[in-house]
């Protein structure tokens, strides 16, 4: 069964700051690995999505990786602003279709 | 395009009662999900439909069913409500990747 866990559940940090979070997985059979973005009391908003055969995908401020071999991805976000504060969720998306949740990351970025 | 839309956005039930979430999508996606969300969690998946006519078990089923209607609407049901299916729900579709969520339901079962 697979299993996905984020570290750290919380983090707080100034503006402007760079900042990683993290993503591990059990089982390194995924079809895909997926990062969102849950605002307070909202659904899911998708932000990046690595194909098993990718490295690594970058939208703006946001650069997420992905080790296969090693069931890990990070998500970085450059120069962090208030506005990013929100929950960061990771999915890894096996060959059947079915997605596995970690609990997410809840990040508050202080002006 | 509406996207995702889920009815209702919130509701208290009695243990027991039964009701039917409605989600539809105007995406023509083929894929559609079910998920829950309780607090400090990620999402669970309860049932998916990877086209219309057919459904599978996620990760949490029991207590639930699912109708795939057709290509744009997926509900789930809850027979006989307990507390513990008190939480939120989440459906979503997916053309095949990436997944499009709705705004949720939020469920209270007392």
């Amino acid at each position: 069964k697979q299993e996905v866990t984020q570290i750290p559940a919380a983090l707080s940090v100034p503006e402007g700051e760079n900042l990683v979070l993290n993503c591990s997985f059990t089982d390194s059979a995924i079809y895909n690995l997926q990062w969102f973005r849950q605002d307070p009391g909202k659904g899911l908003t998708s932000l990046l999505l690595i194909q098993s055969s990718q490295r690594e995908q970058t939208s703006g401020r946001l650069n997420a990786s992905l080790d296969k071999s090693s069931g890990r991805s990070t998500l970085y976000i450059a120069a962090s602003q208030p506005g990013d504060s929100a929950t960061y969720l990771c999915a890894v998306e096996d060959n059947a279709g079915k997605s596995t949740f970690g609990d997410g990351t809840t990040l508050t970025v202080k002006p | 395009n509406a996207g995702v839309t889920q009815t209702p956005k919130f509701q208290v039930l009695k243990t027991g009662q039964s009701m039917t979430l409605q989600c539809a999508q105007d995406m023509n996606h083929n894929s559609m999900y079910w998920y829950r969300q309780d607090p400090g969690m990620g999402l669970r998946l309860i049932y998916y439909s990877a086209s219309e006519g057919t459904t599978d078990k996620g990760e949490v089923p029991n207590g639930y069913n699912v109708s795939r209607l057709n290509k744009r609407e997926f509900s789930l049901r809850l027979e006989s409500a307990a507390p513990s299916q008190t939480s939120v729900y989440f459906c979503a579709s997916s053309p095949k990747e990436t997944q499009y969520f709705g705004p949720g339901t939020r469920l209270l079962v007392l």
